[in-house]
This record gives structure tokens, sequence and C-alpha cells, in this order.
């Protein structure tokens, strides 16, 4: 498997812009989650889906912020419009819904790459 | 609410110099504890699950450790090559997601 894909690594941007990240998880994962890492905060979960339902957005800072998984292949983080403050490498992971695999109820995330963004 | 404090920030090593990164927890239940390993410009990559306190895994130069208020992360005769950011997560109880620490940075001299 080629693992988690993410696109574009890399995402230069003036503000207001919208952009747009996005996700392929590994085949056979039923969970996809997105994560923020910064300098200052680490790395923060901002939404997960299981079985392309979103479960937990409590994660994502203000409605600029939107994602979708419009099914098992393929999910979208967009943010409109951007700001300077979005600065950050975003991170998609998916992994196979605990109790379906391995130690009951152990969630092992697999990472992509990562998609840089800056907002000028 | 769920907290990870990783110790020190940074960590800066000759090689073959033995040493301990620190990883205390607060979590409401604990169901899973995570190390993984980031190098500059990539993702995380998993490498052990603590379940109890007690539990130890390997890894070659690696062991993970587990108590019920903390892991540490043992580095035995570290190489160059082990240079990298080491995460610690957490997973409580009926909680699927994982709480990150802020990490920390390793560097191994030759």
């Amino acid at each position: 498997d080629a693992g988690v894909i993410q696109s574009p690594r890399h995402e230069v941007t003036e503000m207001g812009q919208e952009v747009t990240l996005r996700c392929k998880p590994i085949s056979g994962h039923n969970s996809l989650f997105w994560y923020r890492q910064t300098m200052m905060r680490g790395l923060e979960l901002l939404i997960y889906f299981n079985n392309n339902v979103p479960i937990d957005d409590s994660g994502m800072p203000e409605d600029r912020f939107s994602a979708k998984m419009p099914n098992a292949s393929f999910s979208t983080l967009k943010i409109q419009p951007s700001e300077p403050r979005d600065s950050a490498v975003y991170f998609c992971a998916s992994s196979l819904r605990p109790g379906l695999a391995g130690h009951a109820g152990a969630n092992v995330l697999t990472f992509g790459a990562g998609s840089r963004l800056t907002v000028l | 609410e769920d907290q990870v404090t990783q110790s020190p920030e940074a960590l800066r090593l000759q090689e073959g110099e033995s040493s301990s990164l620190n990883c205390s927890y607060t979590v409401s239940g604990l169901r899973g504890l995570f190390w993984y390993r980031q190098d500059p410009g990539k993702g995380p990559e998993f490498l052990f699950t603590l379940y109890s306190a007690g539990e130890e895994k390997e890894k070659e130069r690696l062991k993970a450790t587990l108590t019920k208020k903390e892991s540490f992360l043992h580095i035995t005769a570290p190489k160059p090559e082990d240079s990298a950011t080491y995460l610690c997560a957490v997973q409580a109880a009926g909680a699927q997601k994982l709480v990150f620490g802020q990490g920390t940075r390793l560097t191994i001299n030759p």
C-alpha cells in the first residue's frame, strides 16, 4: 500500500483565498483524522470521520474551516477565507476503527506526509 | 481534560550516550499510550502502543515503559540516525482520538 497520500505537499497563498487540502486514506481503513501541527500548539485534532461520517469536529477552530469525506477513499479540508494564523502543517491520518482489528480499542493511526500551508 | 506533557523539549546526546525521554499524562481511563517518531518534513511514524502499567516494549535501541502516571522512552547507545522528534499520545477509554504531547526533539551527535 502507498500509505496515506496528501496533496498538495506545499501551498503558499494570500490572505482571503480559499485553500483545499486533500487526503487519500489507506485502503480498508474506515476512520480518518485531520490534525494541525504548529510549533506553539503541537499536534491538534481538528475533526475525524468513521465510515465517512463526521464524528467529532470540536477541534475545528472556526466556521472558516470545513471538512468532507464523500467516499471511503477521499477527504478534503477547506479553509475559506484563509488567514495568516492558519499557517501550519496539516496532517491526515487513517486507522482501522478500534475493536475491528488488533488490541481491542487501540487506535493506531497512520499519518500522511502532511501539507505545509503558508498564508501571506 | 486529557493532557500529555513531554520532557525535555530538546535533548542533545553524543553517539552511544544512553538517556530517557519522559511523557507524563492525565487521562480519564487509559485505553492506550502511543509513541511516534517524526523526522523533519514527514508525518509521525508509529513506534509502540502500551496498554497497562508495568508493560514494556522494545524495538532496536528503543524501549518504552509505562506507569500509571508516565511513560519513558529509553534510548540505549543511540546512533545519529535516531535523531528525530519523539511524540507521545494517549487514547482515553471510550474515546477514539489521540491527544499528543509537544514532543522531544532528540539530536545524536557523531
